[in-house]
């Protein structure tokens, strides 16, 4: 079956410091990437996506994140996290074309230390 | 623009009772809707794949008869939990998936449940 595997399940980093968020998928003809953010108790935010294209990616708040084909890789970055980065982060991937639903990762916890 | 709303944000209700709960596209027709449900601390996990006018499409494991879901209009789905028993108790979430490009899926903001 695709899957979506987020290497890390809780991440802590000191303020300012950067910070890199694993994921990887399984292998497609096509696919589709995306990171999600979840504050509590609330809905999936949208951080940035990858359709095709440039393979670096940049999104809002201050991420990026690189698509790397061989790699089978998407890691989320960000060059400096504030305290508000803290949230429950989520890949997802379209594996296939079509209205295909969404295969997420288990998430990772980022949680940023003053 | 690609707002999806879901109604209520929350609900508590009691053991053997039944809820009902909508997601609507706001600004854009879909043509599928997909629900999820999410444990604390957990992922996402698929429910079903809804399709407007046409039957869901459950996943493995869950019951269809439990979770109903009606997805009458190219703006409405809705799924019912019934005889809901606390193990049901979960946040639900919604996404809309639009027609053009590469039908990108927009999400509600979640229904918290709880069965008590």
């Amino acid at each position: 079956a695709q899957s979506v595997t987020q290497l890390d399940s809780q991440v802590p980093v000191f303020e300012e410091a950067p910070v890199e968020l694993r994921c990887n998928y399984s292998s497609s003809v096509s696919v589709y990437l995306f990171w999600y953010v979840q504050y509590p108790n609330q809905g999936l935010q949208l951080l940035l996506k990858y359709l095709s294209g440039s393979t670096l990616v940049k999104g809002i708040n201050g991420f990026e994140a690189e698509f790397n084909k061989s790699q089978t890789s998407f890691h989320l970055r960000k060059p400096s996290v504030h305290i508000s980065d803290t949230a429950e982060y989520f890949c997802a991937a379209r594996l296939g074309g079509g209205n295909t639903p969404l295969v997420f990762g288990k998430g990772t916890r980022l949680s940023v230390i003053a | 623009g690609a707002v999806v709303s879901q109604h209520p944000s929350w609900v508590i209700c009691k053991s053997g009772t039944s809820v009902k709960i909508e997601c609507r596209s706001l600004d854009f027709q879909a043509t599928t809707m997909f629900w999820y449900r999410q444990f604390p601390k957990q992922s996402l996990m698929l429910m079903a794949t809804s399709n407007e006018g046409s039957k869901a499409t459950y996943e493995q494991g869950v019951e269809k008869d439990k979770f109903l879901i009606n997805h009458a209009s190219l703006t409405l789905s809705t799924l019912t939990v019934t005889s809901a028993h606390p193990e049901d108790s979960s946040f639900y979430i919604c996404s809309a998936s639009t027609q053009e490009g590469y039908n990108e899926q927009f999400f509600g903001p979640g229904t918290r449940l709880t069965v008590l």
